[in-house]
């Protein structure tokens, strides 16, 4: 069972455009929400995270959106760059699980100069 | 700094071969966490530990041992009973409480030849 899902493999965008990567997620007990970004042959690194009892938490180019009604959160990136092409995870916790996160399957981001 | 370290960065062995992945932190963190990352198939999720001196499996534990003894050490051994065990390794640790994320390894890859 599959509790947080990134439908889209793979995402390509020209530089200076919106990157825009989704992951829905089914656990209703889930409260906190992260994206790791991972380059090849690395550990993946924090990026952004949001807690439930908000809808939107913004760092610099990176943004992330979440709507709890529909189970979806959203990872904007503006204006995208060379430099941020990279798998992309989102990650969920619940109090439940102390503090084991689950993650999607990840989005690989191409940002063409 | 505090860091989480995992080595070798590359580790070849024979078919049939028992082999030790390490992972050290000196982040002070309780919890530890072993992933497999394949290609397409994200973070599966092999071990985890909580504390030292317990640790639990996690969805894909089949051929894998570990053990905690120390709290700033969490080694991981792919016994010869892992069907597939060729794939990128990676290590994370965390504080106990939800929601602080986790800080993870540069991985292994493991290649059995």
């Amino acid at each position: 069972d599959q509790q947080v899902k990134q439908n889209s493999p793979s995402l390509s965008v020209q530089e200076g455009r919106i990157s825009i990567l989704n992951c829905d997620y089914t656990n209703s007990m889930f409260d906190y929400f992260l994206w790791y970004k991972k380059y090849p042959a690395e550990g993946p690194t924090f990026l952004i995270s949001i807690s439930s009892i908000k809808d939107k938490n913004e760092d610099g180019r990176f943004t992330v959106f979440l709507n709890k009604s529909a189970k979806h959160l959203s990872l904007h990136i503006v204006p995208s760059q060379p430099g941020d092409s990279a798998v992309y995870f989102c990650a969920a916790s619940d109090v439940t699980s102390g503090s084991r996160l689950t993650f999607g399957e990840g989005t690989q981001l191409t940002v063409n100069p | 700094d505090g860091g989480i370290t995992q080595s070798p960065k590359y580790l070849f062995r024979k078919e049939g071969q028992n082999v030790t992945l390490s992972c050290e932190q000196n982040l002070n963190h309780d919890a530890m966490y072993w992933y497999r990352q394949d290609p397409g198939q994200g973070l599966r999720l092999i071990y985890y530990s909580q504390i030292v001196n317990d640790f639990q499996k996690g969805d894909i534990a089949e051929g894998y041992s570990v053990s905690r003894e120390k709290k700033e050490s969490f080694p991981l051994t792919v016994t010869s009973a892992q069907k597939n065990p060729t794939a990128f390794y990676l290590c994370a640790s965390s504080p106990r409480d939800s929601g602080y994320g986790y800080t993870f390894g540069s991985g292994t890859r493991l290649t059995i030849v």
